[in-house]
C-alpha cells in the first residue's frame, strides 16, 4: 500500500521551462490537495480538488494549473517556471469528510534557476 | 480567509521540559489536526480532534479542541531529542453545507530539543 506517491522527488528547472508534478493515491480518497512549503510560511494551499473532475483555487494559485482527471491522480503544472516558485511541494489526500485525517506524499523539492 | 495563527514560531528547550503550542483563528473549524514534520519528509498526523472541548492524548502528547471551535493547543510532556521537528496545526472547515472540507494549515512551530 503506497499511500500517496509524488514524482519527481527533486527537480531543477530553468526560468521559463514548464513541468508537471504528479501525485497518485491508492487510498480511494475523494479530496486531494497541492501545497507549497517555504521557510517561515508553513504549508500554503495552491489548489485543491474535492472530487474527481472538480478543482478550486487555494491561497496561492497564480502561476499554477491543476488537473484531476480521475480519482487517483492530481497533477500540478507550472507553465513557465519562475524563481519565486522554488519551493517544496506536497500533495495530500483526504477522504473528504470532516472526521478523517489527511495523508501526505514525501514532497517534491523544486529549484528554479 | 480561513487563516490559522500558530504560536510560537520556534522553541528551544532542554530535554525533559514540557512544551505547549497553540493555534487560533477567526473562523470556526469542524476538525483540528496536529501534524509533525521531520526533515525531508511530509507531515505525519499526531492527533485529530473532532468535537469542541475534546481533549485527546497520544502518549506524551495532549491536544484540545477549543470550546469556541476557533482554537486548539498541543502539549508535549517530558520532551526527548526525537521530538525535534516542525509541528503544524490544521483545520478543516466544511464549506456551505457540503461534506468536502478544505484543509488549512498554521505556519508551524519549529521545535529544538537540547540534550
Amino acid at each position: 500500500n503506497a499511500g500517496v506517491t509524488q514524482t519527481p522527488k527533486f527537480q531543477v528547472l530553468k526560468t521559463g521551462q514548464s513541468m508537471t508534478l504528479q501525485c497518485a493515491q491508492d487510498m480511494n480518497h475523494n479530496s486531494m490537495y497541492w501545497y507549497r512549503q517555504d521557510p517561515g510560511m508553513g504549508l500554503r494551499l495552491i489548489y485543491y480538488s474535492a472530487s474527481e473532475g472538480t478543482t478550486d483555487k487555494g491561497e496561492v494559485p497564480n502561476g499554477y494549473n491543476v488537473s484531476r482527471l480521475n480519482k487517483r491522480e492530481f497533477s500540478l503544472r507550472l507553465e513557465s517556471a519562475a524563481p519565486s516558485q522554488t519551493s517544496v511541494y506536497f500533495c495530500a489526500t483526504h477522504r473528504g469528510d470532516m472526521n478523517t485525517e489527511a495523508f501526505f506524499g514525501q514532497g517534491t523539492r523544486l529549484t528554479v534557476v | 480567509g480561513q487563516q490559522l495563527n500558530q504560536s510560537p514560531q520556534s522553541m528551544f528547550i532542554q530535554e525533559g521540559e514540557d512544551v505547549s503550542m497553540n493555534c487560533t483563528s477567526s473562523s470556526i473549524f469542524n476538525t483540528w489536526l496536529w501534524y509533525k514534520q521531520d526533515p525531508g519528509e511530509g507531515p505525519v498526523l499526531l492527533i485529530a480532534l473532532y468535537k469542541a472541548g475534546e481533549l485527546t492524548s497520544n502518549g506524551r502528547l495532549t491536544a484540545q479542541f477549543g470550546i469556541t471551535r476557533k482554537d486548539s493547543f498541543l502539549n508535549i510532556s517530558a520532551s526527548i531529542p526525537s521530538d525535534v521537528g516542525i509541528y503544524f496545526c490544521a483545520g478543516i472547515l466544511l464549506a456551505g453545507g457540503t461534506s468536502y472540507g478544505k484543509l488549512t494549515f498554521g505556519q508551524g512551530t519549529i521545535l529544538t530539543v537540547h540534550p
